[in-house]
């Protein structure tokens, strides 16, 4: 499976807009691209995902150049409660890829006031 | 809403019991994960079922094992506990053709002592 590397920490104020970037040399041709998104003691929460392009729903969006070597998760307008880790995965989405799914570290996001 | 429920939030046990953790989710979902997170780590997969009585090992699957008899119910057993499986276990679950998709619970914090 596609190996991630997204920066450990980032910081940023309220109001701010956020890219998170994630990148993914070697990912596969049916590989996707997910993003997760967990609060202290609580279980990761699904938030995105895309193959290609960009995609947007009314939490982020997600962007992925057309090599697909890398993508960025974009917070508009950040508030103190999207203080979180973020995770981002790449994987074959059929089940014979299930049992290898690696979350990795992920990059913790501050957001001050 | 999706809703998946750990049979205990925090749990002590001494070393060498045997350990149940239990599991439900309530959506029809096909694969349920069970992980464990420590710090610097990130979330790592124990094991993976995507139907009643089917499984796959993840990544750590050495000193687990799992039981799935029911479809809803997907339970992680230590068979004898020691103190390196001191951690935060998080159980999921996705429909069959999503399985980046995932649906987390709150999680159990396990201390082995």
């Amino acid at each position: 499976l596609a190996k991630t590397t997204q920066p450990i920490s980032m910081d940023s104020y309220e109001g701010q807009e956020v890219n998170i970037t994630c990148s993914h040399n070697n990912i596969a041709t049916n590989d996707y691209i997910t993003w997760y998104q967990q609060f202290p003691s609580q279980g990761p929460r699904f938030i995105i995902q895309g193959y290609k392009t960009k995609v947007t729903n009314e939490v982020a969006s997600l962007f992925i150049p057309a090599d697909r070597k890398s993508s960025t998760l974009s917070l508009p307008r950040v508030s103190l409660s999207d203080t979180a880790v973020y995770y981002c995965l790449v994987g074959d989405i059929r089940r014979s890829s299930a049992s290898k799914i690696i979350f990795g570290s992920g990059t913790r996001l501050s957001i001050r006031p | 809403d999706v809703k998946v429920t750990q049979s205990s939030r925090y749990l002590v046990k001494r070393t060498g019991e045997k350990v149940f953790l239990e599991c439900v989710q309530d959506m029809d979902h096909e694969n349920m994960f069970w992980y464990r997170q420590d710090p610097g780590l990130g979330l790592r997969l124990i094991y993976f079922s995507y139907d009643v009585k089917m499984k796959e090992k993840g990544d750590i699957p050495e000193g687990y094992s799992v039981s799935r008899e029911k479809k809803e119910r997907f339970s992680l057993i230590l068979e004898s506990a020691s103190t390196n499986q001191t951690s935060m276990y998080l159980c999921a679950s996705s429909r069959s053709g999503t399985p980046y998709e995932q649906y987390f619970g709150p999680g159990t914090r396990l201390t082995v002592t």
